[in-house]
């Protein structure tokens, strides 16, 4: 697609459950982000992959928190043992090689309960 | 990291030019500034960057001020469609990350 593509849209956790978010971005961009969005706050950093190597993991809020990218496409951010604090919208961005302008997806809306 | 101080709100009237400032003091000499909007449910959109001088695309204008220690986003006509949370970021040269603030959130009166 012409655009970056995520799911599930929207994701009910029971506390403790663990959850598997899906990006799938541009095809071709090599640089791939994903952010943490609280309510009524700006997107977080949380990590970036150029290709499959995971350059930058400073973001990550904790030891329960995983992102892999392992053929260099389609990332997954994987949340173990979910807490209420986890509950944000997750975002995926993409970029080609050059830095400026990337494209970001509609991300996946987490709730946990 | 330099941070950017933007009004939490705005309002426009449909078919007015809009003008979104965005102040930057401790901006240094290599940071780029960005501008993304997000629009209800959806991801950021990358609306326009630059370095020193003036930019317009299709979407809106950058000026930026001559010490560049602020800026401001032009729409030149705003539609209800406009109607977003408009981010300010600034970005040292080479840096891949975005720190975002809370944004002004601009509501456009019909």
């Amino acid at each position: 697609g012409a655009g970056v593509s995520q799911s599930p849209r929207y994701k009910v956790a029971k506390r403790g459950q663990d959850v598997a978010l899906r990006c799938d971005p541009i095809s071709g961009h090599v640089s791939l982000f994903w952010y943490q969005q609280a309510l009524g706050q700006g997107p977080e950093f949380l990590t970036y992959f150029q290709n499959e190597a995971q350059l930058d993991k400073s973001g990550l809020p904790s030891d329960r928190f995983f992102a892999e990218r392992p053929e260099g496409s389609v990332s997954t951010l994987k949340i173990q043992r979910t807490q209420q604090e986890d509950s944000a919208v997750y975002l995926c961005a993409s970029s080609p090689r050059r830095i400026y302008g990337y494209t970001f997806g509609s991300g996946t809306r987490l709730t946990v309960v | 990291d330099a941070k950017t101080t933007q009004p939490n709100s705005m309002e426009s009237n449909e078919e007015e030019p809009v003008h979104l400032p965005c102040n930057h003091s401790t901006i240094s000499g290599t940071d780029y500034i960005h501008w993304y909007r997000q629009l209800p449910s959806q991801g950021p959109e990358y609306v326009i960057h630059g370095l020193t001088s003036n930019v317009n695309n299709r979407m809106a204008s950058l000026a930026i001020a001559e010490d560049r220690k602020s800026s401001t986003l032009i729409l030149h006509r705003a539609t209800l469609r406009d109607a977003a949370v408009y981010y300010c970021i600034l970005t040292p040269s080479g840096t891949y990350k975005y720190i975002f603030g809370t944004g002004t959130r601009l509501k456009v009166l019909a």
